[in-house]
């Protein structure tokens, strides 16, 4: 089935550092997801990727999908204390429905 | 709009047991997933329900059972509890009946414990 994987497991920043994490996956993928869980918290969806090539800005965050629809990347400017959290990237098991396969997600920490 | 919900939002039992968690769809919402989130394996894929009719399923043991009801409401049951069950439980809606746009809405989740 698919796969999804995602980099770095960890990281950790000085508020006010840049911020990245990355997943890759071996197929080509329709779309992609990426979604924020806040500690304690449930995960909340961030936005969607469908185009080859595609960026997509949302104040400090940054999302991209490859050109090749492989690979997806989130980037944070400048990290607030607020940006902790575990990002998650998703994919559509299938066009058919909406259900998920998660990567194994980046805990972010920020320490100011 | 409220939000998804579900219940019990915590609850112990001891191996061999079963236990039924219920989600409540945001509403006008028809399709529901469920997740099983631990430590070890993230967040695990369990089924998906849309229209009373369960559109896709994870790589589960039959022990875990899920239904829905014509209120889009749905509940999932695992059977024989054993120690590994321990997870938070998050259940999941979306408006759309699938495609390339949609967005899941998280309830808060049920922490199953295991004892």
């Amino acid at each position: 089935g698919q796969q999804v994987m995602q980099i770095p497991q960890y990281q950790h920043v000085q508020e006010g550092e840049d911020f990245t994490t990355y997943c890759n996956s071996s197929t080509t993928l329709s779309n992609i997801q990426w979604y924020k869980q806040r500690p304690g918290g449930h995960p909340v969806f961030l936005i969607q990727l469908v185009k080859s090539g595609e960026v997509k800005k949302q104040k400090r965050l940054t999302f991209q999908f490859g050109e090749a629809k492989k690979n997806s990347s989130l980037h944070i400017t400048a990290t607030q204390t607020t940006d902790v959290g575990t990002y998650f990237c998703a994919l559509l098991i299938n066009q058919a429905g909406t259900a998920l396969i998660f990567g194994k997600g980046t805990t972010l920490s920020v320490s100011s | 709009k409220a939000g998804v919900t579900q219940t019990p939002r915590y609850l112990i039992k001891t191996r061999g047991q079963q236990v039924t968690l219920s989600c409540s769809p945001i509403s006008g919402h028809r399709s529901v997933s469920w997740y099983q989130q631990t430590p070890g394996q993230g967040l695990q894929f369990l089924f998906e329900y849309f229209s009373e009719t369960q559109r896709n399923k994870g790589n589960f043991p039959g022990r875990f059972s899920g239904r829905q009801f014509s209120n889009s409401r749905s509940e999932m049951n695992v059977s024989t509890l054993e120690l590994g069950d321990s997870a938070l439980y998050l259940c999941a809606s979306s408006s759309l009946s699938g495609g390339n746009y949609n967005e899941q809405f998280f309830g808060p989740g049920t922490r199953l414990t295991v004892l």
